[in-house]
């Protein structure tokens, strides 16, 4: 089945760059998609297809897909932007779709 | 725009099946060509796609779950729904619907609050 790999915990400093990676085979090839979820709350698309923002995300969220890594990068992190992000992709040979375990981002 | 809303037993006792429904206003199920998902989270944990439905009627379930699993839609209601038999403790989770606003996209623009479900006896 296909894996997607995230790092338990992310920390960043206060208005710092944070980079969250979501590893895969040969993920480049797949359409990524990330989720930002509160305690609490459901999950909130951040971003779809690699690096498209919905309605409603600030520029501050990025996305980046090659080779094997894909990315999610927040650029002058706040303290609203402490929660779990889920890296989530389709896969047709397998359970079609698939999450990544999830990475809690601390903000210092 | 759309919403969507988890409905069911929150306790169910183990062996037992466990029902949600859930309820979609803002749209109509039936139009747009989107898949209809249920998606769950054990307390703690990280998020499992459980299955989606289609309009049609067509199904896709999660291989580990699929031996128990059933999405249904009833597009006179407007609703789609889970059942999920012989239900052990580890089914005990936060049970979501979600969907999309992309007919070739399988990620989730949409989601319900979510119900917790637990499973004892």
């Amino acid at each position: 089945s296909y894996e997607l790999t995230q790092p338990l915990s992310v920390s960043v400093a206060l208005g710092q760059t944070a980079r969250i990676t979501c590893g895969g085979n040969n993920i480049g090839s797949k359409n990524v998609h990330w989720y930002q979820q509160k305690p609490g709350q459901a999950p909130v698309l951040v971003i779809y297809r690699d690096s498209n923002r919905p309605s409603g995300i600030p520029e501050r969220f990025s996305g980046s897909n090659s080779g094997n890594t894909a990315t999610l990068t927040i650029s002058r992190a706040q303290a609203g932007d402490e929660a779990d992000y889920y890296c989530q992709v389709w896969d047709s040979s397998t359970a079609p779709v698939v999450f990544g375990g999830g990475t809690k981002l601390t903000v210092l | 725009q759309l919403q969507l809303q988890e409905s069911g037993s929150g306790l169910v006792k183990p062996s037992q099946t466990l029902s949600l429904t859930c309820a979609v206003s803002g749209g109509s199920i039936s139009s747009g060509g989107y898949s209809w998902s249920w998606i769950r989270q054990p307390p703690g944990k990280g998020l499992e796609w459980i299955g989606y439905i289609y309009h049609s009627g067509s199904t896709y379930y999660n291989p580990s779950l699929k031996s128990r699993v059933t999405i249904s839609v009833d597009r006179s209601k407007n609703q789609f729904s889970l059942k999920l038999s012989s239900v052990t403790a580890a089914d005990t989770a936060v049970y979501y619907c979600a969907t999309t606003n992309d007919s070739s996209g399988y990620y989730y623009v949409y989601w319900g609050q979510g119900t917790l479900v637990t499973v004892s006896s």
